[in-house]
């Protein structure tokens, strides 16, 4: 079946200090990658997505580039701040299907000032 | 746009009363609603998927008889635990896909439950 294989966090990092998370996953037939955030107390919010082989997703300063070769969905932000401590989430779904999200386990950074 | 609430954002009950949380679409029409249980400083877990006017789909090793969903029109979701216990306490999370999204979600705030 699908799966997502997340960097473990903790992650910490002071701010404006170069962040990567890492993603691979395992999937059936040709996904879509999300990255999703959630600050604390509330529900996730989608950060970015790709939808196909060398896509690349960005927003807010995250970039993530759809690897099929490598199958790697990798979170990189040039300088964070301490606004994005967060827990971050890949997940995947497989295109086409009604399917649910998978997701990997999540990895908390925390960005000091 | 795509908006999805939760209601109520916290809850706390005593052991064996049941609870009803609620899932909205606030700017479109769902077709389908997942819900999904979070452990603490963990990942979601999907616990079942609904479309609107037919019976849920659960996943395995959840209690459809003490998670009971509905989704009765296509901006409403419905999770009501059912003579909740404390290890019932965690944080759900519901999300909405709509008719012309083949792969998006839109996630809900949460819920915090709590079962004295």
């Amino acid at each position: 079946g699908d799966s997502v294989t997340q960097m473990e966090g903790p992650v910490t990092l002071s701010e404006e200090a170069f962040l990567t998370i890492n993603c691979t996953y395992t999937a059936t037939g040709y996904p879509s990658l999300f990255w999703y955030v959630q600050y604390p107390g509330e529900g996730l919010q989608l950060l970015l997505k790709a939808t196909k082989a060398d896509d690349k997703g960005s927003n807010k300063g995250f970039e993530a580039t759809y690897r099929k070769e490598t199958t790697s969905f990798h979170l990189e932000k040039g300088s964070v701040q301490v606004s994005d401590s967060a827990v971050y989430f890949c997940a995947l779904s497989e295109t086409g299907s009604a399917r649910q999200l998978t997701f990997g386990s999540g990895t908390q950074l925390t960005v000091l000032p | 746009g795509a908006v999805v609430s939760q209601h109520p954002s916290r809850v706390i009950c005593k052991s064996g009363t049941s609870v009803k949380i609620e899932c909205r679409s606030l700017d479109f029409q769902a077709t389908t609603m997942f819900w999904y249980r979070q452990f603490p400083k963990k990942s979601l877990m999907l616990m079942a998927t609904s479309n609107e006017g037919s019976k849920a789909t659960y996943e395995q090793g959840v209690e459809k008889d003490k998670f009971l969903i509905n989704h009765a029109s296509l901006t409403l979701s419905t999770l009501t635990v059912t003579s909740a216990h404390p290890e019932d306490s965690s944080f759900y999370i519901c999300s909405a896909r709509y008719s012309g999204s083949r792969v998006e979600q839109f996630f809900g705030p949460g819920t915090r439950l709590t079962v004295l």
